[in-house]
């Protein structure tokens, strides 16, 4: 099956700093999402993000589907951002499962 | 963006007994919903695949008569966890999809979750 790796597997900023997560995939896939899982374990939704480029605030992701990965950048961390982001990948057949990356585990220090 | 709620929060129960855990969409239909399990630092995977009106999918090493999921209508499906015991002890997440307007897959959305601790 599709294999999902991410890096760094932790990292510690202070607040203020920006960082780069990155997501390599190896195979084709038509669905990536990137999430960020709070203390209390909810997933909450970054952006879905197949190909190209979103921002949202503080937080934007690039994905290059060519050459199977994506970036998710934070600038200005809070200690808020603290958590594990996730990515994820689905491929064009079935149902589209979600197969998650090994997740990037963020400690923001005030 | 859509909203899933999970029910229970957490639950503690003793080996043997059986567990029931509901995932509902809220302001959507969902005719396919997603069941996973995450253990204490690690990722999610999938466990199966929960269709509207027919049976559900079980990923590669998944025990279908230890994982009951029952997909009764467009907005609930349920997890029941049969005769459990420690080792079944995890965070058991659903997910569920809006339809598109192009009629294909979308993002997911996720439930808060269920802890399950198995004594």
């Amino acid at each position: 099956g599709i294999q999902v790796e991410q890096s760094p597997p932790d990292l510690i900023l202070q607040e203020g700093a920006n960082s780069t997560l990155r997501c390599n995939f190896s195979d084709s896939v038509n669905n990536l999402q990137w999430f960020h899982q709070n203390p209390w374990g909810q997933l909450i939704n970054l952006f879905y993000i197949p190909s190209g480029t979103k921002q949202n605030g503080r937080l934007s992701a690039t994905t290059v589907a060519t050459e199977r990965y994506s970036l998710l950048y934070i600038s200005s961390s809070q200690t808020t951002d603290s958590g594990v982001y996730f990515c994820a990948v689905a491929m064009q057949a079935g149902f589209q499962k979600l197969v998650f990356g090994t997740g990037t585990r963020l400690l923001v220090s005030p | 963006g859509a909203v899933v709620s999970q029910h229970p929060s957490w639950v503690i129960c003793k080996s043997g007994t059986s567990v029931k855990i509901e995932c509902r969409s809220l302001d959507f239909q969902a005719t396919t919903m997603f069941w996973y399990r995450q253990f204490p630092k690690q990722s999610l995977m999938l466990m199966a695949t929960s269709n509207e009106g027919s049976k559900a999918t079980y990923e590669q090493g998944v025990e279908k008569d230890k994982f009951l999921i029952n997909h009764a209508s467009l907005t609930l499906s349920t997890l029941t966890v049969t005769s459990a015991h420690p080792e079944d002890s995890s965070f058991y997440i659903c997910s569920a999809r809006p339809p598109t307007s192009s009629g294909g897959w979308g993002e997911q959305f996720f439930g808060p979750g269920t802890r399950l601790t198995v004594l």
